[in-house]
């Protein structure tokens, strides 16, 4: 089946530690992105990438980072400077053919950070 | 800069009660518009998109949403909600000329048996 799959589900880290949070999809996507959800603050951009090797910073990038090495993979890192980062975390995948008539985005399932 | 906004933060209904919920875009091009659900619990899924064509789009669980264009829109409707659709809605938007998914920042939706 095609689709998109985070790993953990849950996951807790240190406070202190830098942590991975895995992304895979089998969808052959150009694009994917990295979204924070917090209670009543909805859906925030971390970063996007829209090609292999390359990514831009969304609207809350400060504290995190990724990589794009491989079309299929989109790993984000939770530094040690990120100052709140107990939050779920969603990943997403969609064409990325400039002038899309059809893009659509699918979503993994998310994984929960908590800090401890 | 793209924004997607919806009008309520917390909205609370009885069952067989109508719904609708606003989404308003800013952005001047052309855009594939999208509702998402989020039960309690559960991942983010699709309940309806809009590409172009008839306006008036029909999803799953008797869902529908009208693409306004000249008001920049794309509201959510359901004529009778049932404490099942209890859950998080997410108008989200994407602008043709930008390979970026653009969120509303969510609608809280409790119904009440």
């Amino acid at each position: 089946d095609g689709g998109i799959t985070q790993s953990p589900k849950y996951l807790f880290r240190k406070e202190g530690q830098n942590v991975t949070l895995s992304c895979e999809q089998n969808l052959n996507h150009d694009a994917m992105y990295w979204y924070r959800q917090d209670p009543g603050q909805g859906l925030r951009l971390i970063y996007y990438s829209q090609i292999v090797n390359d990514f831009q910073k969304g609207d809350i990038a400060e504290g995190y980072s990724v990589s794009r090495e491989k079309k299929e993979s989109f790993p984000l890192t939770v530094t040690s400077a990120q100052k709140n980062p107990t939050a779920f975390y969603l990943c997403a995948s969609s064409y990325s053919t400039g002038d899309a008539v059809n893009t659509e985005a699918f979503f993994g399932q998310g994984t929960r950070l908590t800090v401890v | 800069a793209q924004s997607v906004s919806q009008h309520n933060h917390h909205v609370i209904l009885s069952e067989a009660a109508s719904l609708e919920l606003g989404c308003n875009y800013s952005y001047g091009g052309t855009v594939n518009l999208f509702w998402y659900v989020q039960y309690p619990g559960q991942h983010l899924q699709l309940l309806l998109k809009y590409f172009s064509g008839d306006p008036l789009v029909k999803g799953i669980k008797g869902f529908e949403a009208e693409f306004i264009k000249s008001k920049f829109s794309f509201n959510l409707r359901k004529p009778s909600v049932q404490w099942s659709d209890t859950a998080e809605y997410f108008c989200a938007v994407i602008p043709r000329a930008y390979d970026k998914v653009i969120f509303g920042p969510g609608t809280s939706l409790s119904v009440i048996p």
